[in-house]
């Protein structure tokens, strides 16, 4: 079945970095493009960045372009979220998911908590 | 980026009666190219991630119940939960994908049993 897991969440001091990853299984990586969303404690969902399935296409949301890389290895089925000059207002849930059926997203992982203080 | 608005923001509704959710994009989600709406439903439970329900405004992912229907064109849509049960308390969001890059969700819509 398909599988999205996210990992690398944790308490980091504000200015610093963090890297997340998600593991993905159960369907054909290299088909889809993935993306990063989360979600702050109580609040609603953000959409955060995009990568296409082999990586020539990235996007990110205005809240984090310049402080943030999305990346992918297709040879180990992950995609990372580098996130560097972390913010307070960084703190939140962050979730990978699938685009797929009708370019929604149509599986999305645990997530993984970022909480970002000192 | 476009701007998703839902309502209400909350909904409090009895069991078995009919639950429907608004959401309003500052610009039309609509393509020609494809005569599709991009719009998205999901759901979300406490301590859950989201669940698609619709796509393409009113197609219902593999597995949703029919109870489960999506309505509108351009800039207005709406989600309908035709017979409220129990395990459809939860947080709705509806997402426009209509521009690259820019996907944008609405704030939210709670609902919750009268």
């Amino acid at each position: 079945q398909v599988q999205l897991v996210e990992s690398g969440g944790g308490v980091v001091q504000p200015g610093r970095s963090l890297r997340l990853s998600c593991g993905a299984s159960g369907f054909t990586f290299t088909s889809h493009t993935i993306h990063w969303v989360r979600q702050a404690p109580g609040r609603g969902l953000e959409w955060v960045a995009v990568i296409s399935w082999n990586g020539g296409d990235k996007y990110y949301g205005d809240s984090v372009k310049g402080r943030f890389t999305i990346s992918r290895d297709n040879s180990k089925n992950t995609v990372y979220l580098q996130m560097n000059s972390l913010r307070r207002d960084d703190t939140g849930v962050y979730y990978c998911a699938r685009q797929g059926n009708g370019a929604a997203f149509d599986f999305w992982g645990r997530g993984t908590m970022v909480i970002v203080s000192s | 980026d476009i701007v998703v608005t839902q309502s209400p923001d909350s909904l409090s509704v009895s069991l078995g009666e009919r639950a429907t959710i608004y959401c309003k994009s500052s610009q039309s989600v609509f393509r020609s190219s494809n005569n599709n709406n991009y719009i998205a439903w999901y759901q979300q439970k406490p301590g859950q991630p989201p669940k698609l329900l619709l796509y393409w405004a009113s197609t219902r992912e593999s597995g949703v119940p029919d109870r489960f229907s999506g309505s509108g064109s351009g800039t207005d849509f709406s989600l309908t939960i035709s017979s409220l049960q129990a395990e459809d308390v939860a947080v709705y969001y509806c997402q426009q994908y209509s521009t690259t890059p820019g996907w944008t969700f609405g704030q939210g819509t709670k609902v919750e049993i009268k």
